[in-house]
């Protein structure tokens, strides 16, 4: 248990559906991150959100769009998805310091496992 | 942020220590070496890092050369549980991003 949470673990879609990944971290942090990582390719951040606010958006598709309501919570809504989107979606957690960010030291979630048919 | 170079797989007997090579001849001075493994099917778990000293932890032990172009990271009694892939990441503490490359395989062996 690495005290980040992700629902659901598995989710298969068709390519018309809308769907919700949602992710809580239950240690306090104030920066989450949403990666994907495809079969035999490596991690790729996709968005980051620090005390709320977007700071990182890594030219994804807009047919992911993520959300953070609190600090503690983060979502990636997903419509209009490709079969090529079919991932493990992951997301991470990490504590920003007074003196800046400090991305490098992320608690990860377990994942969701996407396929999009 | 300085680019990595890993191994591709290793194989390690269980009981013996794994040690586990990555070069980063790139790295800038304000640059951390970060170790993170993932286990089949789950997140990445950060492991330990270092700036140039050598650095200790329960899970495992980090060696950086004098000149930090490369490092070593030791698992010093393996088990089948470490069986994993281990990513050796390069970054700016402060603003860098992690960027993951393909990582080295390793195998723990009984």
């Amino acid at each position: 248990e690495t005290g980040v949470t992700q629902t659901p673990r598995h989710l298969v879609m068709g390519m018309t559906n809308k769907k919700s990944l949602k992710c809580e971290q239950h240690l306090g942090h104030n920066a989450m991150y949403w990666y994907k990582q495809s079969a035999k390719k490596p991690l790729e951040l996709m968005f980051v959100y620090s005390l709320e606010e977007r700071v990182e958006n890594n030219s994804v598709p807009s047919r992911f769009s993520p959300e953070c309501p609190n600090s503690s919570h983060l979502f990636l809504h997903l419509h209009t998805l490709q079969p090529e989107d079919s991932a493990l979606y992951l997301c991470a957690s990490s504590q920003e310091t007074p003196v800046g960010f400090s991305y490098n030291e992320q608690f990860f979630g377990p994942g969701t496992r996407l396929t999009v048919l | 942020d300085a680019k990595t170079t890993q191994p591709t797989s290793m194989d390690c007997a269980e009981g013996r220590a794994a040690n586990l090579p990555c070069n980063h001849s790139t790295i800038s001075g304000n640059e951390y070496v970060y170790w993170y493994r993932q286990i089949h099917s789950q997140g990445p778990q950060y492991i330990i890092h270092g700036l140039k000293n050598n650095e200790t932890n329960e899970m495992a032990s980090l060696i950086i050369t004098e000149d930090r172009k490369s490092s070593t990271l030791i698992l010093p009694h393996a088990t089948l549980r470490d069986t994993a892939v281990y990513y050796c990441i390069v970054s700016q503490r402060r603003s860098g991003k992690l960027i993951f490359g393909q990582g080295t395989t390793l195998q723990v062996k009984p």
